[in-house]
């Protein structure tokens, strides 16, 4: 069954304009990483985490790893065109048999109006 | 950027026909994987390898079967495949642990996207 809620499904924004997103489970993650899928592609890994409280940026992107290990947020600021896609979040449960296993969130199509 | 591949990156087949979706990376690492997603929905994980010789199923229920007899090899085979199997497939791998602590990172293929008819 699905272990990861992201939210939300869908973003139309103005180019220019801040963006946030979010995961949450009811089970424990010891990593969370952050994805994005152009159309036609795989998933290309935009920043990970790996500590409780842990913020992480990329350039524009700013990734934090919740304190109760139960969620995790990714915000994009002044975004543009180029940012078109679907943002994936995806965790390691933890327990010892989700090791080396990802599961990923439903997926955030991101639109962004010029 | 990532040295993994798939072919071929698009098929169209009639019912019933055997397939195999071909996934070779260069980057030497031991774990591999097959997601499976269907457009613009989340990635479901329908196998994985460990290494040589060793093969699991995921957490999504699969007919499909893979083998790893190289490190760098992990094909994905349907027997017979079925309208039901139209999906993109993505194979995945990584290196999970480094030298410095876990990475956790999958590097994936650009996908196999197979129609069923």
């Amino acid at each position: 069954g699905q272990q990861l809620n992201q939210s939300p499904q869908s973003m139309f924004i103005q180019e220019g304009e801040d963006v946030s997103m979010n995961c949450t489970s009811s089970s424990i993650f010891n990593t969370w990483l952050w994805y994005k899928q152009d159309p036609g592609e795989g998933p290309v890994l935009l920043i990970a985490l790996y500590k409780a409280g842990e913020l992480t940026s990329n350039g524009r992107l700013t990734a934090q790893f919740g304190i109760t290990r139960k969620d995790s947020f990714l915000n994009i600021s002044a975004s543009i065109p180029s940012d078109v896609g679907i943002y994936f979040c995806a965790g390691q449960r933890a327990g010892g048999t989700s090791y080396g296993k990802l599961t990923f969130g439903q997926g955030t199509i991101l639109t962004v109006h010029p | 950027e990532a040295d993994i591949y798939q072919t071929p990156r698009y098929l169209v087949i009639g019912t019933g026909k055997k397939i195999t979706l071909e996934c070779s990376q260069t980057m030497g690492h031991d774990k591999m994987y097959w997601y499976q997603q269907d457009p613009g929905m989340e990635l479901h994980l329908i196998h994985y390898s460990y290494g040589v010789n060793s093969t699991e199923k995921g957490d999504l229920s699969s007919e499909s079967t893979v083998s790893r007899i190289r490190t760098e090899h992990f094909p994905l085979t349907l027997e017979s495949a079925r309208p039901s199997h139209t999906s993109q497939y993505l194979c995945a791998s990584s290196e999970w642990e480094s030298e410095t602590g876990v990475t956790g990172e999958l590097f994936f293929g650009e996908g196999s996207r197979l129609t069923v008819l």
